[in-house]
């Protein structure tokens, strides 16, 4: 079955140091990727995504992510966090094979700290 | 204008009863989704509609019940409520006929709790 993993629960890093939020899929075919944040009690926004092509995408905010086939894995990154950057983060694969659905990761909760 | 706007907001309730979720995007698109955000922040789909049709259809209760009226509302009707059922509801749009297409537009959510 597919499945997405985000390892990390929380994070918390120190504003204007770098960020690296981890995310791994298990899918049998070709994966659509994508990042969301989620702000407490607002609704989830799209921060970037890749379907094919470049396997570095830039986002909003100076987002950015890497998919890494060999490695199953789509890590998000930004090399200078703001304060406004606390939220929570999810990551959602899809593929054409699985219909029309995304599967979300369980999220990874960021702190930070001035 | 919000794109995506749910009603309630917030809504508590006793066990037994039923309630209605109301949702409405402004954005044109053709697709609209009904995701349930457990108390541990899984997010998962339970019901898609595109241009009225129902395209997906998860392992849901049927006390669950969808219905869109037009291509622009999504409405979520519950009956019988269960305490499992507390969680937040987030209603989601999308341009063309799946998510992975593009772009979700997520509503501010439903808190429903069930006591």
């Amino acid at each position: 079955a597919q499945s997405v993993t985000q390892p990390d629960i929380h994070i918390t890093v120190s504003e204007g140091a770098s960020l690296e939020l981890r995310c791994n899929y298990s899918y049998g075919a070709t994966p659509y990727l994508f990042w969301y944040v989620q702000s407490p009690g607002q609704g989830l926004q799209l921060l970037l995504k890749y379907f094919s092509g470049d396997t570095l995408v830039q986002g909003i905010k100076g987002f950015e992510a890497e998919f890494k086939r060999s490695q199953s894995s789509f890590n998000l990154r930004k090399p200078s966090v703001h304060w406004s950057d606390a939220a929570e983060y999810f990551c959602a694969v899809g593929a054409r094979e699985y219909g029309n659905k995304l599967v979300f990761g369980a999220g990874t909760i960021l702190r930070v700290k001035s | 204008d919000t794109a995506v706007s749910q009603t309630p907001k917030y809504l508590v309730t006793q066990m037994g009863n039923d309630k209605s979720i109301k949702c409405e995007q402004n954005l044109g698109h053709d697709t609209m989704y009904w995701y349930k955000q457990d108390s541990k922040k899984f997010l998962k789909i339970m019901f898609s509609y595109n241009n009225k049709e129902l395209i997906i259809n998860e392992t849901v209760p049927n006390r669950f019940s969808p219905k869109s009226p037009d291509k622009a509302h999504l409405n979520l009707h519950i009956n019988s409520l269960e305490l499992g059922d507390s969680a937040v509801y987030f209603c989601a749009s999308s341009r063309g006929r799946g998510a992975i297409a593009g772009e979700l537009f997520f509503g501010e959510g439903s808190r429903l709790t069930v006591l």
